[in-house]
């Protein structure tokens, strides 16, 4: 099973303020998913990553796949009270005869506080 | 849009007793997906089934069982709940496919054994 590190665990902010939130392996990811779950909820997709040096943009949340794979970061700029959550990426095994599993980081507990 | 209803958002159970979570998807996705969600310690798969009656066990099944009679429903089973598996639990569901396939998840039941 794919270990994925998150850092940093806990982020607090200003209303305004930039910030950068990262998801690391030792292995090589097939995608990367990012999720954001926010208080009382399920964790929802933001995005998924494919192609190493990928950038995908979300409003202001800009999302970044390593060349060498083995790497993702996640930019948000001017942050909003409405980004508070937890961040989590997440990395698929895939199996060829039992369906695809994934592999969550412990995530980024973001507050951002107006 | 996706639908994955837990059964309860809280509940609350005594030591010894067999408790019974229950999750609906009413996307006919393949997969099905139980974690739990600690502090500290992001989410652990428990188990997952990848079409009706299959199972396959996750990172931490040890105290769980799962089952999966109809494609819509998976339910997870504490055969004797203990004070160790106060957590929040989530469900989720998705297509099947080799990876790159978003889950869908439950807004979680959040299960205190006393």
């Amino acid at each position: 099973t794919q270990l994925l590190e998150q850092s940093p665990q806990f982020l607090s902010i200003q209303e305004g303020e930039n910030l950068t939130v990262y998801c690391n392996s030792s292995s090589v990811f097939s995608s990367l998913q990012w999720y954001r779950q926010e208080p009382g909820e399920g964790p929802v997709l933001l995005v998924t990553v494919v192609t190493g040096g990928e950038v995908k943009k979300l409003k202001r949340l800009t999302f970044q796949f390593g060349d060498a794979r083995k790497d993702s970061s996640l930019h948000i700029t001017a942050a909003q009270p409405g980004d508070t959550g937890l961040y989590l990426c997440a990395s698929y095994t895939a199996r060829e005869t039992s369906g695809s599993r994934l592999t969550f980081g412990e995530g980024t507990q973001l507050t951002v506080n107006p | 849009d996706v639908k994955v209803t837990q059964s309860s958002r809280y509940l609350v159970k005594r030591t010894g007793e067999k408790v019974f979570l229950e999750c609906v998807q009413d996307m006919d996705h393949e997969n099905m997906f139980w974690y739990r969600q600690d502090p500290g310690l992001g989410l652990r798969l428990i188990y997952f089934s990848y079409d009706v009656k299959m199972k396959e066990k996750g990172d931490i099944p040890e105290g769980y069982s799962v089952s999966r009679e109809k494609k819509e429903r998976f339910s997870l089973i504490l055969e004797s709940a203990s004070t160790n598996q106060t957590s929040m639990y989530l469900c989720a569901s998705s297509f099947w496919g080799a990876g790159n396939q978003p889950q869908h998840f439950g807004d979680g039941t959040r299960l205190s054994i006393l």
